[in-house]
């Protein structure tokens, strides 16, 4: 079966652009999280949906940064008018249920790199 | 708030050696305790996962960790390794009233020399 699939791989900006980075989750899985990963970094949560509802978005680093799941399955991480330290690797993860005991399957990430 | 400490940013080691990567987290409230794995330009692979019960938890390729409430602690072991185990491992936290959201530690990049 698939597994997390993300869009692009790569993504190239200039600073001031906006970028729509996607990921298709596992087919049926309820939860969704999307993670920031600066070089040499762990990954730092940014925000977390159930189905469509977004119940956490505290991670996001500032109202540049919007997320959204409308049909609970496929989700858009969009950054508005982009800065140089918004350069980083934006993983996707979905788990089968809402339980946080739930293990999360990972993609393998767009590498975003702002100009 | 959850904070996770990896002690070892790097650890080279030999291959068919045994290996121990350290992972210490702040809280002492209920959490699920996992280690992840990635490899170059990939995404994370979960490896092992701590939930409840039996403190020495076996995951894949021959890894093991052993959740310790004490020292609030959750090491990695592998006795003998291969150089395919070279790779950045990720210890990971998570609160049981937060939905599931990781705390990441900062990595132990993982070099096997044969």
């Amino acid at each position: 079966g698939a597994g997390v699939s993300q869009s692009p791989r790569y993504k190239v900006a200039k600073r001031g652009q906006d970028v729509a980075l996607r990921c298709d989750p596992i087919s049926g899985h309820v939860s969704l999280f999307w993670y920031q990963q600066a070089l040499g970094q762990g990954p730092e949560f940014l925000t977390y949906f159930q189905n469509e509802a977004q119940l956490d978005k505290s991670g996001l680093p500032s109202d540049r940064f919007f997320a959204e799941r409308p049909e609970g399955s496929v989700s858009t991480l969009k950054i508005q008018r982009t800065q140089q330290e918004d350069s980083a690797v934006y993983l996707c993860a979905s788990s089968s249920r809402g339980d946080s005991n739930q293990p999360q399957h990972f993609g393998d990430g767009t590498r975003l790199s702002i100009l | 708030a959850q904070s996770v400490t990896q002690l070892d940013s790097q650890v080279p080691v030999f291959e068919e050696a045994p290996v121990e990567l350290r992972c210490n987290y702040s809280s002492s409230v209920s959490v699920y305790l996992f280690w992840y794995v990635q490899y170059p330009n990939q995404g994370l692979q979960l490896l092992l996962k701590y939930l409840s019960g039996s403190t020495l938890v076996k995951g894949i390729n021959g890894f093991e960790a052993e959740f310790n409430k004490s020292q609030t602690s959750f090491h990695l072991r592998k006795p003998s390794v291969h150089i395919s185990d070279t790779a950045e491992y990720f210890c990971a936290v998570s609160d049981r009233n937060q939905g599931g959201k990781l705390i990441f530690g900062q990595g132990t990049e993982l070099s096997v020399k044969p």
